[in-house]
């Protein structure tokens, strides 16, 4: 059984590009949530989405977005990056449906901003 | 506001000891805890987790975390450390059902010597 996957593992980007990161949630999940962490840092909750809509969002700019597909996978967009936005993404799976049984996240991808 | 503390930055730890990972929390809700472990380089893995029942919860790898309601605490043990247990361990806490966000501490690392 497959777990949270995440592509690319690693990306290096200049100031002021885009970049989107995809997420594959695990089998027989509906839920993806995004999160960022900086370095020495934890994660910080960007977005949810939950049946192709954004459910709740976190304390971050516009220039973060996403989307959800029909086959639950996810993309997490960035817009004009920053040197701030270099830190590790980490997306999670869950289920809405049942007994919670709470979160798997998938290794991330690092991006750094140069 | 919802907030979640781990005061240690480092715990030091004589294998075959008991440890104990401090984390305390504040929300508005029912709170769902959680402990995940975060090797270099990797994404975050699942320990266990508190939504109701008994106050003491069994996860994986021998840990362990009492969930305090009256402290607002939920530290993680264990019996006896092994070195392989060294690693970064964060606490988080989802504030109630309908918020959907996982709110982090900082992260405390653990280090288990010989």
């Amino acid at each position: 059984d497959a777990g949270v996957t995440q592509s690319p593992t690693h990306l290096i980007k200049t100031r002021g590009q885009q970049v989107t990161l995809r997420c594959s949630p695990k089998s027989g999940h509906d839920t993806v949530s995004w999160y960022q962490q900086a370095l020495g840092q934890g994660p910080q909750f960007i977005f949810q989405y939950y049946e192709e809509e954004e459910r709740q969002r976190g304390n971050f700019p516009d220039r973060f977005s996403g989307h959800q597909f029909p086959n639950y996978s996810s993309e997490l967009n960035v817009n004009a990056l920053l040197l701030g936005d270099s830190a590790l993404y980490l997306c999670a799976s869950s289920l809405v449906q049942g007994v919670f049984v709470g979160y798997t996240f998938g290794s991330g991808t690092r991006l750094t901003v140069v | 506001a919802q907030s979640v503390a781990q005061p240690e930055d480092q715990v030091n730890v004589a294998e075959g000891n008991p440890l104990t990972v401090k984390c305390t929390y504040s929300v508005s809700g029912n709170p769902y805890l959680f402990w995940y472990v975060q090797y270099p380089n990797r994404g975050l893995q699942f320990l266990l987790k508190y939504i109701t029942g008994d106050n003491l919860v069994k996860g994986s790898y021998g840990f362990e975390a009492e969930f305090n309601k009256s402290q607002t605490s939920f530290h993680l043990k264990k019996p006896s450390a092994l070195v392989s247990d060294s690693a970064l361990y964060f606490c988080a806490v989802r504030d109630g059902w309908s918020n959907y966000q996982l709110i982090w501490g900082a992260g405390t690392k653990l280090i288990i010597k010989p």
